[in-house]
Formats: C-alpha cells, structure tokens, sequence
C-alpha cells in the first residue's frame, strides 16, 4: 500500500480567493491523480498529475481553474483558483504504485466550503 | 465515451441476508472493473478487480460481458459490511477510473 496525506484537510474560504492543496506520498509513484467529490455526488477526475510536464485535463475542467504542479514522484499540489460556492467539494489525491499496476490509494480528502 | 452506471442509491439488508450491488457499464474498449469501498470515516479502498476473480471478505463480483455487468455480491451479509460502495472502470493510457454514482449499502442487525 501506499500512505498518503493531504494539507489541509479541511477549509473555508471565501468567494474569489485560491486554495492550495498538497498531496504526499511515502514513496515514489507513477501516476497521481486528482478528484472532486461534490456534496451527494460520485468522484470526478479532474486530471492527471504528470511529472516535469503539464497535467493532462479531463473535459469541462482548465488548467487556469485548476492549476496542478507535480515536482517529483512524491509531491503534488492542485490550486483551486477564483473560488465560488459551486467548488465546495471534497478534493482527493490518488496514486499508482508501479508500472502496469491498476490499483489507486486514496488520500483521506480536502473538504472545502466556499462562502 | 465510457460510463459506469450503479441504478440504487441507498440499499439496505438485514444481517445474515444476501445482498447484491448493482453495476452496469459502457465502454468500447475491453473493460477493467474493480468495486471500491468506503467505510465510515475512512479513506476510499479497493475491494476486489474483476481480473483476479478473488473472494474478498465474502464479497465476489463477476463480468457479464453480454450484460455489461460486474453487479458486487455476498450470500450473508454482515452489519461490518455497511459502506458506500462504488463501482469503477479504468480507460485510456493513464488508466483513469471512472466511478458510477455509488450504492450506500446498510445491513441492520
């Protein structure tokens, strides 16, 4: 398995401000992903974490709403930019460990309110 | 484009019973599925993939191709077995999982 923690876990922000949330991993991954779990809903990928390149987007989600930094195998940020209350989610990290392996880890989530 | 559909929302049995989540899916490709669990206050997991065929916790799930299904089952269900219970299938080069809606299963003693 793999451990992984976010910071912070939880926030309140207000309308229009950014949020920063990290991701980190014991040990080195091969892939990292970030999710939103809106209020009632299933988890939606908002992209892949690619490290020393540019993160790879799912459709209806931009890399200026949401900005992904993945410096090394181990760390990751997503900045949730110009926030309103529609982004009040849950935020999840996920690796994969390996070449070739399926299973993703999850990080324990960022519940962020937006007021 | 790929879909993963789980029709209940809400799903409760009482202890001992048999109990059987329901997913449905869409995808062109050959498909992977897993069902991944979260119990109360704990992070998301994977239960079981549909490529091991393995029994985890009692749980198996089976791939009906000419159904489009891997619906989860367990013969006796267990009050521990209360969780949100998603269904995932895994697409494109990076292996992403796209997750069906989830099924919040509660047995009642």
């Amino acid at each position: 398995s793999a451990v992984i923690s976010q910071k912070p876990s939880r926030d309140i922000c207000q309308r229009g401000t950014s949020l920063t949330i990290q991701c980190q991993v014991d040990s080195q991954v091969t892939m990292m992903f970030w999710y939103r779990q809106q209020p009632g809903q299933s988890l939606t990928l908002i992209a892949t974490a690619n490290q020393g390149s540019e993160a790879t987007y799912e459709s209806g989600f931009v890399i200026d709403k949401f900005p992904i930094s993945r410096p090394n195998l181990t760390f990751s940020t997503l900045t949730v930019s110009n926030m309103s209350p529609e982004d009040s989610s849950i935020y999840l990290c996920s690796v994969v460990r390996g070449q070739g392996a399926d299973e993703q880890y999850f990080g324990p989530g960022t519940r962020l309110t937006v007021t | 484009a790929q879909r993963v559909t789980q029709p209940e929302k809400l799903l409760s049995v009482f202890k001992g019973a048999p109990v059987e989540l329901k997913c449905n899916y869409s995808y062109s490709g050959s498909p992977e599925l897993f069902w991944y669990v979260q119990y109360s206050r704990q992070r998301l997991q994977l239960l079981l993939r549909h490529i091991s065929r393995e029994s985890i916790k009692g749980f198996t799930a089976d791939l009906n191709k000419g159904e489009t299904s891997f619906h989860l089952k367990k013969p006796f269900a267990q009050e521990e077995d209360s969780a949100m219970y998603y269904c995932a299938l895994i697409s494109g080069s990076a292996r992403q999982l796209t997750f069906g809606s989830g099924t919040q299963l509660t047995v009642l003693p």
